[in-house]
């Protein structure tokens, strides 16, 4: 999973509660997302950041927030978790230097965190 | 919306069959189509990947072929083998680092 490691992997919470989840990378790579994955709707965008502390929302950021104090670390936090955030969430991250070549632009996905919220 | 729509959901082919699977864009500045697989239980990984310049992109027994004009483009694996069975996202990237991803095709392959 190109140096791309994600905690936990799996997590059971209750609703109202906050739940951070960890990305770490050891590629030094530029950019980090986080997606999340669901039955009929692929994977859509939650956040991704260009930089440290460097960071913008994507196409379903509502009820989530994001830190990046390191290269290698982009935090993912639910403030209160809600039932409809019952996912799959993945972390990817890439080089960024769009258009020098294929490997640059190319997204590698971490392992994936189950969450479930009930 | 810059969306990407994605075509079946699910395909069931024969071992040693070929297995097509399509998407359609919107946008037209998408500089970058890439194709991923994904194992139950793991990561979505880079599978194949062709730029708008070009109309076909051969590895191995996975083909990309891409019209420009009627912005679509088609995943072909040929001779499908049951290790091919997964799932598939299409996706278009633009200059800003972004991916948008297909619904994802559910590809099983069967003896």
């Amino acid at each position: 999973d190109a140096g791309i490691t994600q905690s936990p992997r799996h997590k059971v919470t209750e609703t109202g509660t906050p739940v951070t989840l960890r990305c770490h990378q050891t590629e030094n790579h530029r950019y980090m997302y986080w997606y999340r994955q669901d039955p009929g709707h692929g994977l859509r965008l939650i956040h991704y950041s260009y930089g440290v502390k460097d960071t913008d929302k994507g196409e379903v950021s509502d009820g989530y927030s994001v830190s990046r104090s390191k290269t290698e670390d982009f935090l993912l936090t639910l403030e209160s978790a809600t039932s409809s955030q019952t996912s799959v969430y993945f972390c990817a991250i890439s080089d960024g230097t769009s258009g020098r070549t294929l490997s640059t632009d190319t997204q590698y996905f971490g392992p994936g965190t189950r969450l479930t919220v009930l | 919306q810059q969306q990407v729509k994605q075509s079946p959901q699910s395909l069931i082919v024969q071992k040693g069959g070929i297995s097509i699977i399509n998407c359609a864009y919107e946008n037209t500045a998408f500089d970058y189509f890439p194709w991923y697989q994904q194992f139950p239980g793991k990561g979505p990984a880079l599978l194949i990947a062709i730029r708008p310049d070009v109309s076909e992109k051969k590895e191995g027994r996975f083909t990309i072929s891409f019209n420009k004009s009627a912005k679509q483009f088609s995943l072909h694996i040929m001779d499908s083998q049951p290790g091919d069975s997964a799932t598939y996202f299409c996706a278009g990237h633009f200059g800003n680092e972004k991916l948008t991803f297909g619904t994802g095709t559910r590809l099983t392959i069967i003896p």
